[in-house]
């Protein structure tokens, strides 16, 4: 299957900072690329879906000023936290799909884990 | 509303017995339907998907799924279960193209020895 990357794995910041995490699509072209969040023992839940060179659209009930997406090429779209708070503690996953593999399937990245202290 | 239901939040199989995972869907038009695992901490691995055709499908690592339209429902199955096997499995129904994807609840594996 295609190759998601997503970076960093893990990260911890102090409350009032901002985070950035990455989504790189290793084999393919992502043309869309998803961001979901995922509390413990639960299900994921889409925040955006972000298109190459345009702006993300994003879910009801997500803050865009506060989880900025950035989907700048092809193959790397970026989320950030902006002034985080602990519970914004989540793991992050995205995921992609494009042209050049399937269109009608997503690709899903490792997952960022992140704790706000 | 499109909508995606695993009842079984929790299953316990034995090593080498199958197993038979549930999910039925909600959607207006032809669905796209996919199951993923997720290991702990992980993110997610696409273990097959059904768009049309054949209506049981293979994946990888021996599972295969079983799209029945008249009872909305794409279940998954293997016959003989790993303790490897543990892990989270999500059912979804998806627009097609790169479309959005709803997600059902996940299902907890356990595999006792």
């Amino acid at each position: 299957g295609a190759v998601v990357s997503q970076h960093p794995s893990r990260v911890i910041c102090k409350s009032g900072t901002s985070v950035k995490i990455e989504c790189r699509s290793l084999d393919f072209q992502a043309t869309t690329m998803f961001w979901y969040r995922q509390f413990p023992k639960q299900s994921l839940m889409l925040m955006a879906t972000s298109n190459e060179g345009s702006k993300a659209t994003y879910e009801q009930g997500v803050e865009k000023d506060k989880f900025l997406i950035n989907h700048a090429s092809l193959t790397l779209s970026t989320l950030t936290v902006t002034s985080a708070h602990p519970e914004d503690s989540s793991f992050y996953i995205c995921s992609a799909s494009g042209t050049t593999r399937s269109s009608d399937t997503q690709y899903f990245g490792p997952g960022t884990r992140l704790t706000v202290l | 509303a499109q909508s995606v239901t695993q009842p079984d939040i929790h299953i316990t199989v034995s090593e080498g017995a199958s197993l038979e995972l549930r999910c039925n869907y909600s959607y207006g038009a032809t669905p796209y339907l996919f199951w993923y695992v997720q290991s702990p901490g992980q993110g997610l691995q696409l273990l097959l998907k059904y768009f049309s055709g054949d209506t049981l499908v293979q994946g990888i690592k021996g599972f295969e799924a079983e799209f029945k339209r008249s009872q909305s429902s794409f279940n998954l199955r293997k016959p003989s279960v790993h303790w490897s096997d543990a892990a989270e499995y999500f059912c979804a129904v998806g627009a097609g193209q790169g479309g959005k994807l709803i997600f059902g609840q996940g299902t907890e594996l356990s595999v006792k020895p």
